[in-house]
């Protein structure tokens, strides 16, 4: 089983500033099999980049993803008001899929 | 527009089968994986298996033992049935849309565009 740890656990900023999200996996993901994921309190998860870069139908451009191998990360350059949730990365470069453990992004 | 939506008993008691359906609209459940994932309050997510529109499934292997997925094309909507539940078994379950992908070996991994609202299931006597 491929672990995803995130870091940090919690970040604290302030709307207008830049926002880096850090996802890294126990083992390589080969093909960069990587996806974000933002969820708000009482809805499901969004999907908002997939192979590690690709930024998913509808997502502000002030979001992007970057990194192989074993590290990634999500950065939102500046950041909105309703950017403020909760993100999760999820590996599909192996047949058991799993997701990180989150990290809270919450207004300073 | 591509809407999903889960449903079934929201209480279920220990030791007895949780079963809940998708009700899929807005695409076809043929040719496509589709996912069930689950979240204990205030937790993390967790990928519970998939089932293709023509019935082949992939669980995850600390449920498998206890689970079964199908697809009924003819109502377009598939169905989890997670047998001897426990309290640990409590959580929303969603269910949601793979978008498919070959890695470089050769095997598919699933991503999730579209996600169902929801089911909140609590096992509890």
């Amino acid at each position: 089983e491929i672990v995803l740890t995130q870091s940090p656990g919690t970040l604290s900023l302030s709307p207008g500033e830049r926002a880096a999200l850090s996802c890294r996996a126990s083992q390589s993901l080969s093909s960069n099999f990587l996806a974000w994921y933002q969820q708000k309190p009482g809805q499901a998860p969004r999907l908002v980049i997939y192979s590690a870069s690709t930024r998913a139908i509808g997502i502000p451009d002030r979001f992007s993803g970057s990194g192989s191998g074993t590290d990634f990360t999500l950065t939102i350059s500046r950041l909105q008001p309703e950017d403020f949730a909760v993100y999760y990365c999820q590996q599909y470069d192996s047949s058991l899929y799993t997701f990180g453990q989150g990290t809270n992004l919450q207004i300073k | 527009q591509m809407q999903l939506q889960e449903s079934g008993p929201g209480l279920v008691k220990p030791s007895e089968t949780l079963s809940l359906s998708c009700d899929v609209s807005g695409d076809s459940i043929n040719n496509l994986w589709w996912s069930w994932i689950r979240q204990p309050a205030g937790k993390g997510l967790e990928w519970i298996g998939r089932i293709y529109g023509g019935g082949i499934t992939n669980y995850n292997p600390s449920l498998k033992s206890r689970l079964t997925m199908s697809v009924d094309t003819s109502k377009n909507q598939f169905s989890l049935r997670l047998s001897s539940v426990s309290a640990a078994d409590t959580a929303i379950y969603y269910c949601a849309r793979g978008r498919t992908f070959i890695t470089v070996d050769g095997s598919p991994g699933d991503f999730f565009d579209y996600w169902g609202q929801g089911a909140l299931v609590t096992v509890s006597s």
